[in-house]
Order: structure tokens, then C-alpha cells, then sequence
């Protein structure tokens, strides 16, 4: 089974503060995502990666900027955490459009 | 505007009982279609991937439809079990944007003794 990591489960940060969620995969896909979940939102995309070091703008790129160096690893960063940024955080990969798997989630608290 | 629209919004239902949720969606031009489960604080998890030319599929007790030409998809629960209580979220990908996909808002199962 494709394994999907998100190194953090419950993660409190500060406002201001500058924060990573790492997220790996263990399967060599290509394709790898950051959703925000919120409710009576969904799923919102905030960045997706085709390939090693690249990267595009989903729907809600701003305050986030995202580093794939190595082909497992898909990591979003907050530049300067703010309160609306409290929020479950998604990472999934996939292979192909044929469905994602996703990670448990690190639900995000900015205090 | 490429978009998924779920029904209803939530939804009790009593175990044991059967229940049919609902998928509309406008995404153009259509790849594929899938159901996901996702409980409470945890990742969504595959249930269903339906292609074009797929009409039903069956994961245990999960039934997903679709039909390709009114754009509509159900997914039907059988014999409900408490721990069916979750949200079903119901995703459609269009060619050529592989890997970028329309989430519908969810529906919220209730499963109650």
C-alpha cells in the first residue's frame, strides 16, 4: 500500500513564526499536493508538484510557498504564520490522475 | 467553471439501514470520478474510481454509479454500520489537468444505534 507521512499530527505555532509540514511518500509518484481543509469549505489546493523542484499555484497560493528537492518529499511552509492560517492540512500523492492518496492530516493551530 | 456539488449536505440514518448520496458535477472534459471516506481528523481514503466508460462499481457494501451523461454519480451505503459514520467526499478530474481535480463540499453521514 502507498504510504503517505505527514510528520505532525496536532502542530501549535505562534503568530509570526515561520513553519514547515513535511510531508513523504513512499511510492515514487509523481504527483504530489497541499490541501487546506476547512469547514463548509472542503478541500481548497494551495500548491501541487509535477516533478523534483517544480511546482504550480492552486487555487489558494497566498501566505504559502512549497520545496519538492527530492522526489519523496513535498514540504509547504507558512513564511509568517497568521491566525487564518488555523486550518487541517492535507498532503497526498498520486501516480496518475487515477486517484490520491492522502496523509492523516496535521491539524494546525495559530495562536 | 469546473464544479461538484454534493447531496444532501448531511444525513442521519438509523445502522442497518441503506442510504444513496449524491454527486453533480460540470467538470469538462471528464477523466474520472471518485468517492472517498474521510472519519473525523483523518486523511479522506479511496472507496471508488470510475472512468468513462465505467457505470457501477463495488467496494464491499459501497455501490458508486455514474452516469456520464446527466453528470451525476451516486454512492450507495447497504446495510449501514456505525462505523460508516464519516464524510463522503465525491472528486472529478478533467483531461488534460491530470493530478488536478474538483472536490464537492462532502457529505456528512451519521450512523446512529
Amino acid at each position: 500500500d502507498v504510504k503517505v507521512t505527514q510528520s505532525s499530527r496536532y502542530l501549535v505555532k505562534r503568530t509570526g513564526e515561520k513553519v514547515f509540514l513535511e510531508c513523504v511518500q513512499d511510492m515514487d509518484h509523481e504527483n504530489m499536493f497541499w490541501y487546506r481543509q476547512d469547514p463548509g469549505l472542503g478541500l481548497r489546493l494551495i500548491y501541487f508538484s509535477y516533478d523534483v523542484k517544480m511546482k504550480e499555484k492552486g487555487d489558494i497560493p497566498e501566505g504559502y510557498s512549497v520545496s519538492r528537492e527530492k522526489k519523496e518529499r513535498f514540504s509547504l511552509i507558512l513564511e509568517s504564520a497568521s491566525t487564518n492560517q488555523t486550518s487541517m492540512y492535507l498532503c497526498a500523492s498520486s501516480l496518475t490522475e487515477y486517484g490520491y492518496t492522502f496523509g492523516s492530516g496535521t491539524r494546525l493551530t495559530v495562536v | 467553471k469546473n464544479q461538484v456539488e454534493q447531496s444532501p449536505q448531511s444525513l442521519i440514518i438509523l445502522e442497518g439501514k441503506n442510504c444513496t448520496l449524491q454527486c453533480n458535477y460540470t467538470v469538462s472534459p471528464f477523466s474520472n470520478l471518485r468517492w472517498y471516506k474521510q472519519d473525523t481528523g483523518r486523511g479522506p481514503v479511496s472507496l471508488t474510481i470510475m472512468t468513462f466508460s465505467e457505470n457501477t462499481k463495488s467496494n464491499g457494501r459501497y455501490t458508486a454509479t455514474l452516469d456520464a451523461d446527466t453528470k451525476q454519480s451516486s454512492l450507495h451505503i447497504t446495510a449501514s454500520q456505525l462505523s460508516d459514520s464519516a464524510s463522503y467526499i465525491c472528486v472529478v478530474s478533467a483531461t488534460p489537468n491530470a493530478g488536478k481535480s474538483t472536490f464537492g463540499d462532502g457529505t456528512t453521514l451519521t450512523v446512529k444505534p
